[in-house]
């Protein structure tokens, strides 16, 4: 599986769209991009997947470069319910598991 | 919804016990995983589950076993706990589609403390 680099840590005003960032220039053309979020004392939350167009749903929206070598979450109108930790994992169906890095904390501030 | 439930959300137990972590899912998922997670390191997978009775060992299995005699139950079982097994056990599952996707549903997690 391709390796996935995001910053550690974001702030994010309540009410404002919060774009996470995704490096994952070693992709290949059959790994997904997952995205995943870990509310405190919680196991992970699945969010959104995409191959190479881009995905919404009610949650957020995953915009996927050309390159496919980066991709943003967008959560439109963050809230204090968003803060967590976001995971962007680059999955190829068949392999044994998703690899959870260590994400990006994200806190929406009041 | 997918519910997947860990057995006990705190645990405390003894260098050198055994220790059972179950975990059940209700939506007839065939996949079921543990992972652990420290702070700083994230989720590591420890062993998953394809089917009953079947197992696969993850990244780091050292120190565990599982047991799937159910489709719906999937115990992680330290043999002689130690203290650096003191970490967060998570219980995943996902539905064996086909389909290209791999979508996992976390149980709450429970917090392993070895003394």
């Amino acid at each position: 599986d391709a390796k996935t680099t995001q910053p550690p840590s974001m702030d994010c005003a309540e009410g404002r769209a919060a774009n996470l960032p995704c490096n994952h220039s070693t992709i290949s053309g059959n790994e997904y991009v997952y995205w995943y979020r870990q509310i405190h004392s919680q196991g992970p939350q699945y969010i959104i997947h995409g191959l190479k167009n881009n995905e919404t749903n009610e949650m957020a929206s995953l915009i996927i470069t050309e390159d496919r070598k980066s991709s943003t979450l967008i959560l439109p109108h963050a809230t204090l319910r968003d803060t967590a930790v976001y995971y962007c994992i680059a999955y190829q169906t068949g392999a044994n598991n998703l690899f959870f890095g260590t994400g990006t904390r994200l806190t929406v501030i009041p | 919804d997918v519910k997947v439930t860990q057995s006990s959300r705190y645990l405390v137990k003894r260098t050198g016990e055994k220790v059972f972590l179950e975990c059940v899912q209700d939506m007839d998922h065939e996949n079921m995983f543990w992972y652990r997670q420290d702070p700083g390191l994230g989720l590591r997978l420890i062993y998953f589950s394809y089917d009953v009775k079947m197992k696969e060992k993850g990244d780091i299995p050292e120190g565990y076993s599982v047991s799937r005699e159910k489709k719906e139950r999937f115990s992680l079982i330290l043999e002689s706990a130690s203290t650096n097994q003191t970490s967060m056990y998570l219980c995943a599952s996902s539905l064996l589609t086909g389909t290209l996707n791999e979508k996992l549903f976390f149980g709450s997690g429970t917090q392993l403390s070895v003394l």
